[in-house]
């Protein structure tokens, strides 16, 4: 039973191009979150999704970050005209129901962003 | 807002010797409580969790109990290993403030020496 995939593993860009992180939930799980951590720092929620719909984006930049769970396919957090700051590494996690957040989030091995 | 704070690192310790590391935490309503641990270049993996108050979580030898009278979680092992040598995480859910999304205290990174 495969865990949560994300791919790429690392990830190279210069200023002002685009970054496409790809996430695919553990099989059965509908639920997907990303997470942002700064080197030497914890991580920090960006987006939770579900099939289709944003549910809670309260931690997502406001500009040049999105992100899209469509029907079929992974999960995609997309970055525009990246920064030096957008550096960091990139975990997404899922779950299979919500449980009032009692459930537990898998996470996968993460992207690791470098913008030169 | 939902908050963890945990007790600041690096730690490091002998092999065999007894690991605590504090975790306390602000939150309205009633979270869930959990530890993560990363090992260097890799996501993170639970390693145990608590739903309610007196819970006690545990597993590889690490325990935490959910005191609501404190608002703590503090992660416990009697005897550490080389292999425990990682970051630890320790993180809430199910809070007002956002159900869904896990707030994670800063980390604690341990290293264990032989």
């Amino acid at each position: 039973n495969a865990g949560v995939m994300q791919n790429p593993r690392h990830l190279v860009r210069r200023r002002g191009q685009e970054a496409r992180l790809r996430c695919s939930p553990m099989k059965g799980h509908s639920h997907v979150y990303w997470y942002r951590q700064l080197p030497e720092e914890g991580l920090k929620f960006m987006v939770y999704l579900q099939k289709e719909n944003i549910i809670d984006e309260s931690g997502m930049p406001k500009e040049r970050f999105s992100a899209e769970f469509p029907k079929e396919g992974p999960s995609i957090l997309r970055i525009q005209q990246v920064v030096r700051g957008d550096s960091a590494a990139y975990f997404c996690a899922s779950s299979p129901s919500i449980a009032g957040g009692r459930e537990t989030q898998y996470f996968g091995p993460g992207t690791r962003l470098l913008v030169l | 807002g939902d908050s963890v704070t945990q007790m600041e690192g690096p730690v490091t310790l002998s092999e065999e010797a007894f690991l605590t590391i504090n975790c306390t935490y602000t939150a309205t309503g009633y979270p869930s409580l959990f530890w993560y641990v990363q090992y260097p270049g890799e996501g993170l993996q639970l390693l145990l969790k608590a739903t309610k108050a007196d819970d006690k979580g545990s597993n590889k030898g690490f325990e935490a109990t959910y005191r609501k009278e404190t608002t703590s979680f503090h992660l416990e092992k009697g005897s550490v290993q080389v292999s425990d040598s990682a970051v630890y995480f320790c993180a809430l859910s199910g809070g007002n403030q956002g159900a869904q999304k896990l707030v994670f205290g800063q980390g604690t990174r341990l290293t264990i020496n032989p």
